[in-house]
C-alpha cells in the first residue's frame, strides 16, 4: 500500500521548457513534503520542501505546489536545463512520528534534451 | 568533507555471511536515519536515532538487522546471516534537529550491497 505515488516513471522535456513532476499521497497526516534529486551512484540531494500550511514554495528555478484537498503536489522546473536530468523523488513526513521519517514515492526519471 | 559519509561504497558477500555498514553523519546532526532502496524503487525507512537513542526501528525487515549509534555520532547497520533479498542500496541520512521539527534530511551516497 503505497502512501506516496509518482505515477510517471519518466518524463522527457526540451531544454528551456518547463518540467512538471507530479506526486500524489494518501496519508492525510503528512504535513511536510520534500523533493529530492538523484544522480546515478549518488545519494538523493535535497532540492526544495513545503510545509502543509503553505500551498507554494519557490527557490530559483524550482517551485513546489501543494494541493491538500487533492492530496497532490508538483515540482515545476523552469527553464529546464540538461543538468537537471536525474531521477526525482517526492517524499513526505508525518509530524506524529518521533523522527519525521520520510516516505518516498518511486521516482520519476527526467530527461532534458538539449 | 562536510556531507554524510558512508562506507564501504560497495559490498559483496556470500549468502549467510554477516555484514556491517558504516555511516558518519554531518557533524552536530542530532537525527540519523537508515533507509533501504531496492532497484527501481524509492528509499524505504529502516530505523531512526536521536543522538544515541534508537527511537524507531519499525522498518527493520527482520531480527537479522541491527543498528547502533553508541556515542551519538557514527552509526553501524549490521545484517546477520545475509539473504539474497537483502541486496539493495543502504542509505544513511542525517538532519540537524531532533523530535518534531521539519528539517530536510541529507543523504550519503549509500552502500550497494550484493549478496551472492
Amino acid at each position: 500500500d503505497q502512501q506516496v505515488k509518482q505515477n510517471s516513471p519518466s518524463l522527457s522535456v526540451q531544454e528551456g521548457r518547463i518540467s512538471i513532476l507530479n506526486c500524489d499521497y494518501t496519508n492525510s497526516m503528512f504535513d511536510y513534503f520534500l523533493w529530492y534529486k538523484k544522480y546515478p551512484a549518488e545519494g538523493p540531494t535535497f532540492l526544495i520542501s513545503i510545509s502543509s500550511i503553505k500551498d507554494k514554495n519557490e527557490d530559483g528555478r524550482f517551485t513546489v505546489f501543494l494541493n491538500k484537498s487533492a492530496k497532490h503536489l508538483s515540482l515545476h522546473i523552469v527553464p529546464s536545463q540538461p543538468g537537471d536530468s536525474a531521477v526525482y523523488f517526492c517524499a513526505a513526513s508525518d509530524d506524529s512520528n518521533a523522527g519525521n521519517m520520510l516516505t518516498f514515492g518511486g521516482g520519476t526519471r527526467l530527461m532534458v534534451k538539449p | 568533507g562536510a556531507g554524510v559519509s558512508q562506507s564501504p561504497r560497495y559490498k559483496v558477500a556470500k549468502r549467510g555471511q554477516d555484514v556491517a555498514l558504516r555511516c558518519d553523519p554531518i557533524s552536530g546532526h542530532v537525527s540519523l536515519f537508515w533507509y533501504q532502496q531496492a532497484l527501481g524503487q524509492g528509499p524505504e525507512f529502516l530505523t531512526y536515532f536521536q543522538n544515541e537513542a534508537q527511537l524507531d526501528k519499525s522498518g527493520l525487515p527482520s531480527d537479522r538487522f541491527f543498528a547502533e549509534r553508541p556515542e551519538g555520532s557514527v552509526s553501524t547497520l549490521k545484517i546477520q546471516r545475509t539473504q539474497q533479498e537483502d541486496s539493495a542500496v543502504y542509505l544513511c541520512a542525517s538532519s540537524s534537529l531532533g523530535g518534531r521539527s521539519n528539517q530536510p534530511q541529507h543523504f550519503g551516497d549509500g552502500t550497494r550491497l550484493s549478496i551472492l
